[in-house]
């Protein structure tokens, strides 16, 4: 129940082109949907998230599609850069519940490479 | 701010000793957490703290504890240290309430031989 599955592992563009990152959830009670960013030897940071009241949010180059009656969201980096090579990892929670803390699930994450 | 801080950075371990590793915000947040991450997975919650005096297992607690004495302060305690414990570990806080975003420190990579 508590599973967020993300594909693929890894996936190598060429700058300019566009990354897409899939998850698909289990859990109807996930409420909200952020997508981390890490770079080697750091953590993670908050790149972007959605609620499930919208299908669609976009900040710069990055987009989240987001389909309820699938439970399904992507990532989409747009004109893919040098510097967007990271591992992305997406994850949701409960945000309605206090007692839930606020935890998150974790895909597995995906490691981009974008060749210059 | 200084954010989310873990002391130490790196340790090597034996099997069998302990130790505690060290997370400290300085944001006034409420919700503080410890995942691990093991290498090309994911991250995975340990134990989670809504306030001071509150702490609740997460996902993988066993072989760890910790305690919330300060809004501050979420140490993670290991007891018997085991090879299934190396893992780089996170700690992350956030507002709590009204604010779902978690801040993550830099990590401590921990090998136990």
């Amino acid at each position: 129940q508590q599973q967020v599955k993300q594909s693929p592992q890894s996936l190598i563009v060429q700058k300019g082109g566009i990354s897409i990152i899939n998850c698909a959830y289990e859990n109807t009670a996930f409420d909200y949907f952020p997508w981390y960013q890490q770079f080697p030897g750091k953590g993670p940071a908050l790149l972007i998230a959605i609620r499930p009241d919208v299908s669609e949010k976009k900040e710069g180059r990055f987009t989240i599609s987001f389909n309820k009656s699938a439970k399904q969201f992507s990532l989409h980096i747009m004109d893919s850069q040098p510097g967007d090579s990271a591992t992305y990892f997406c994850a949701a929670s409960m945000h309605h519940s206090s007692a839930a803390g606020n935890k998150l699930t974790f895909g597995g994450g995906t490691r981009v490479l974008v060749k210059p | 701010n200084a954010g989310v801080t873990q002391t130490p950075k790196f340790r090597i371990l034996k099997i069998g000793q302990s130790m505690t590793l060290q997370c400290t915000q300085d944001m006034n947040h409420n919700y503080m957490y410890w995942y691990r991450q093991d290498p090309g997975m994911g991250l995975k919650l340990i134990y989670y703290s809504v306030g001071a005096g509150i702490t609740d297992k997460g996902e993988v607690p066993n072989g760890y504890n910790v305690s919330r004495s300060t809004t501050e302060d979420f140490p993670l305690r290991l007891e018997l240290a085991a090879p299934s414990q190396t893992s780089v570990y996170f700690c992350a806080s956030s507002k709590g309430q009204g604010g779902n975003e978690q801040f993550f420190g830099p990590g401590t990579r921990l090998t136990v031989l």
